[in-house]
């Protein structure tokens, strides 16, 4: 079965720190993996995303994130955070043409100054 | 750049009631697509549209739901009539062409009583 998971439903880091949001994935297919953010009352918007190449993607924000096929992951992650990145992260996979799009259930991220 | 409109942003309305969700997708853009979203299911797709044609519907929860693309520049999702489950925010994206990420509106809030 294809399926997105994102086994933190809560992190909580202060300020400066580095980050870390895990996703690990199960598709039939080569996955096209995205990962976006949503911050309080609005919708998602696209952080990176990974079709094929260099596994190491950068996205806005300073986020980056490493798809890793042996073991089905496509973990997110900054150095350093800040206030403003506290807000949902959601994974997504899906195919090549990116119509059925499978999220994950997000991980909601705090942070302390 | 206008990005996807939606409209209402809050919608409250008595069950039984027929409501009607719209979107705007972004110019040019020649895909869109209507999710749900619960806390306890997550992001749910509930339909696409390319080039205007409905293509897949298998998530539509039943037959109160209903979706429309008149036109490249406007799609509505209609429930009729209205249950209390379907409280929801309803997202609608757009995205540009096959291989390219979708783009979320910021949701329209629905509340049934």
């Amino acid at each position: 079965a294809q399926s997105v998971t994102q086994p933190d439903i809560h992190i909580t880091v202060s300020e400066g720190a580095s980050l870390e949001l895990r996703c690990n994935y199960s598709y039939g297919a080569t996955p096209y993996l995205f990962w976006y953010v949503q911050s309080p009352g609005q919708g998602l918007q696209l952080l990176l995303k990974y079709f094929s190449g260099d596994t190491l993607v950068q996205g806005i924000k300073g986020f980056e994130a490493e798809f890793k096929r042996s073991q089905s992951s496509f973990n997110l992650r900054k150095p350093s955070v800040h206030w403003s990145d506290a807000a949902e992260y959601f994974c997504a996979v899906g195919p090549y043409n990116t119509d059925k799009l499978i999220f994950g259930t997000g991980t909601r991220l705090q942070v302390f100054p | 750049d206008a990005g996807v409109i939606q409209s209402p942003r809050h919608e409250v309305t008595e069950m039984g009631q027929e409501v009607t969700l719209r979107c705007k997708p972004i110019s040019g853009h020649n895909s869109l697509f209507w999710y749900r979203q619960t806390m306890m299911r997550g992001l749910e797709l509930l339909i696409y549209f390319n080039n205007n044609v409905p293509i897949d519907d298998s998530g539509m929860p039943e037959d109160r739901f209903s979706a429309k693309m008149p036109n490249a520049s406007f799609s509505t999702l209609k429930i009729q009539p209205s249950e209390p489950r379907d409280s929801a925010v309803y997202f609608c994206a757009s995205r540009l062409q096959g291989d390219q990420p979708q783009h979320f509106g910021d949701g329209t809030r629905l509340s049934i009583l």
